[in-house]
């Protein structure tokens, strides 16, 4: 079974930083792109960024370009965001999730609460 | 960047009718050479992450009961939930992934 656990998440002041880690089991995790998809409070969601298997290929909402960071490490099957100079619009929960056939999410984690407020 | 926008924004149905969303792409999401649509559909509880229920526009994942649909191709495209139970009640997303910034729809909620 796919079982993905997000940590990292918390209160942070307006141009923080914070790091994101995805813990994933249950399947090979090289073999497939994963991504970060977040939902603020009460709105619909947003993709933020996908990294492909072997992490040379990466893709970002353009909000976030420059900002946030997504990385991987297939020997520890872990998913990684780095989001430096947080804004209060980053407030939200931060899902990881693992793709297919190019782009349909099929497993999603519970989520990480990312709050950005002074 | 290609935007999604779904109609109604909510409906209400009543027990065992036919509920019908609506997707539409700002461009095509149909890919040429292998003639498949990038088009995926969530569906998302309270207190819940999403769910994928369709996928290339019309494939039923795996444990998805059949009264769950998808149709349409390049830019115009339908979730049917053919006879609505009280589990379907939920806010139901449609996404792209055909560009490499994918997006969603804003979201349809479907209440009994």
């Amino acid at each position: 079974e796919v079982h993905l656990v997000e940590s990292g998440g918390g209160l942070v002041q307006p141009g923080g930083s914070l790091r994101l880690s995805c813990a994933a089991s249950g399947f090979t995790f090289s073999d497939y792109w994963m991504s970060w998809v977040r939902q603020a409070p009460g709105k619909g969601l947003e993709w933020v960024a996908n990294i492909f298997q072997g992490g040379s290929e990466k893709y970002y909402v353009d909000s976030v370009k420059g900002r946030f960071t997504i990385s991987r490490d297939n020997a520890k099957n872990s998913l990684y965001l780095q989001m430096n100079s947080l804004r209060a619009e980053d407030t939200a929960l931060y899902y990881c999730v693992r793709a297919l056939g190019g782009g349909y999410l099929d497993s999603w984690g519970q989520g990480t609460l990312v709050t950005v407020s002074s | 960047d290609i935007v999604m926008t779904q109609s109604p924004d909510s409906l209400a149905v009543s027990l065992g009718e036919r509920a019908t969303i609506n997707c539409k792409s700002s461009q095509s999401v149909l890919y040429d050479s292998n003639s498949k649509n990038y088009l995926a559909w969530y569906q998302q509880k309270p207190g819940q992450p999403p769910k994928l229920l369709i996928y290339w526009a019309s494939t039923r994942e795996s444990g998805v009961p059949d009264r769950f649909s998808g149709s349409g191709s390049g830019t115009d495209f339908t979730l049917t939930i053919s006879s609505l139970q009280t589990d379907d009640v939920a806010v139901y997303y449609c996404q792209e992934y055909y560009s490499t910034s994918w997006t969603f729809g804003q979201g349809t909620k479907v209440e009994i």
